[in-house]
């Protein structure tokens, strides 16, 4: 069975600093997406970013990127430039054989 | 576009009432999954429809549970009997072309059964 494992419950960052969140899984599959999502107080699950397992090169969205290391099943988000817009919970998930399989999440806090 | 529409947003109940919750995913998007999120276990996938037919509903925690999708612009997960245990938040997605892809999210709907 597929897992995701967010090993940080909570992280916190000061403003304009950068911060990495780690996230590790679990699969038989060689082919696989693997993805980043944001839970602000609003509770809406907003994608941050996306990695297909098959492309080598590391997913970058303005701010935000991931360090994907298929051999040892890691992808970390990092965030640049921390803004207070950030603070929220931070979800890595999975998606091989079966749809999304969501880790347990990080709580980012950003310090003013 | 509007995005996966959820109704209500908030629920409040009382044991042994029904509860129906609603979604309408985006337009043209053809699967279409249920979530329940609780502080305890997370987000769990409860049930997911390609094309308004069931797929897996391995998630769904018990016969109380049921779920439909009578066509492609509107999707039900019914709790009969409700109980407190039921209380968090379910969340609607959807996505088009293959269950694998990222999927959008709903504003989910807080339940809860006092």
């Amino acid at each position: 069975a597929q897992t995701v494992t967010q090993s940080q419950p909570e992280m916190s960052v000061q403003e304009a600093e950068t911060v990495t969140l780690s996230c590790t899984y679990d699969t038989s599959e060689s082919d696989y997406y693997l993805f980043w999502y944001k839970q602000p107080p609003s509770r809406q699950m907003i994608l941050v970013i996306r990695q297909e397992a098959y492309k080598q090169q590391n997913a970058t969205e303005n701010r935000f990127s991931v360090n994907f290391q298929k051999a040892a099943k890691s992808f970390s988000l990092k965030i640049s430039d921390s803004q207070l817009g950030d603070a929220a919970m931070y979800f890595c998930a999975h998606s091989g054989n079966t749809p999304l399989v969501f880790g347990k999440g990080t709580r980012l806090s950003v310090i003013a | 576009d509007a995005g996966v529409i959820q109704s209500p947003r908030h629920e409040v109940t009382e044991m042994g009432q029904e509860v129906t919750l609603r979604c309408k995913p985006i337009s043209g998007h053809d699967y279409l999954f249920w979530y329940r999120q609780t502080m305890m276990r997370g987000l769990e996938l409860l049930i997911y429809f390609n094309n308004n037919v069931p797929i897996d509903d391995s998630g769904m925690p018990e016969d109380r549970f049921s779920a439909k999708m009578p066509n492609a612009s509107f999707s039900t997960l019914k709790i009969q009997p409700s109980e407190p245990r039921d209380s968090a938040v379910y969340f609607c997605a959807s996505t088009a072309g293959t269950a694998l892809n990222e999927q959008f999210f709903g504003p989910g709907t807080r339940l809860t059964v006092l």
